[in-house]
């Protein structure tokens, strides 16, 4: 199984500051045939279900705010919270669908400093 | 827009089965491009894939090797819904259960709201 490994398991940002959050796969998710990173992002709050923010590595899933941001590639990846709001207080998840298990990171807690 | 909505008990005793539904609405459980799938989420485990089940022509179905040889997904076209079942539950198996859709090589979206389920006397 492909294993997700997060950093930081937690942080805490000033409103309006930059959040970073890191993802690091075991093996590469990267598919050269079709040249796309098969990498997720999720914010989970409190009693809710994962909410998917980001696909492909970069591509904002519709609706979500022009703050969150992802990169990287291959096996290394980001996800920018670019100007931290009340309502980013969340946990974050990374995903990786190239291959079967699915699995994902154990999560980074994001708080207001 | 698809939906999925989850139903089955909060409680289930140890040594029993585990039995939740899940009922998909704008998609159909034998779509060609999709797989139905059952992820877990505890504290001492994370987010934990469980399996799926999908339709190419015939059934298919994968399953993690953690719950290997105790676990049934079965799809019901009448109902367009599909099931997991959990048997020989221990207190390790309490968690929060979704279930989810991923299209042909994507991503898990949409998810359930989750449901609760605690292995307890």
């Amino acid at each position: 199984d492909i294993v997700m490994t997060q950093s930081p398991v937690s942080l805490a940002v000033s409103l309006g500051e930059r959040a970073t959050i890191n993802c690091k796969s075991s093996q590469t998710v990267f598919y050269r045939s079709n040249n796309q990173n098969y990498l997720a992002w999720y914010q989970q709050r409190p009693g809710q279900p994962p909410k998917l923010l980001i696909y492909w590595a970069s591509t904002r899933e519709s609706g979500v705010p022009d703050r969150f941001s992802g990169s990287g590639s291959v096996t290394d990846f980001t996800l920018t919270i670019s100007s931290l709001q009340t309502e980013d207080v969340a946990i974050y998840y990374c995903q990786q669908y190239y291959d079967a298990p699915w699995t994902f990171g154990q999560g980074t807690k994001v708080e207001i400093k | 827009q698809v939906q999925l909505q989850q139903s089955g008990p909060g409680l289930v005793k140890p040594s029993q089965t585990l039995s939740l539904t899940c009922d998909i609405s704008g998609d159909s459980v034998s779509n060609n491009f999709a797989a139905w799938n059952w992820i877990r989420q505890s504290p001492s485990r994370g987010l934990e894939w469980l399996g799926r089940t999908y339709y190419r022509s015939g059934w298919f179905y994968d399953y993690a090797v953690s719950v290997k040889g105790r676990i049934t997904i079965n799809p019901d076209t009448s109902k367009n819904q599909f099931s997991l079942h959990l048997n020989s539950v221990t207190p390790e198996d309490t968690a929060v259960y979704y279930c989810a859709r991923g299209l042909s090589g994507s991503y898990p979206h949409p998810w359930s709201q989750g449901a609760l389920v605690t292995v307890s006397s």
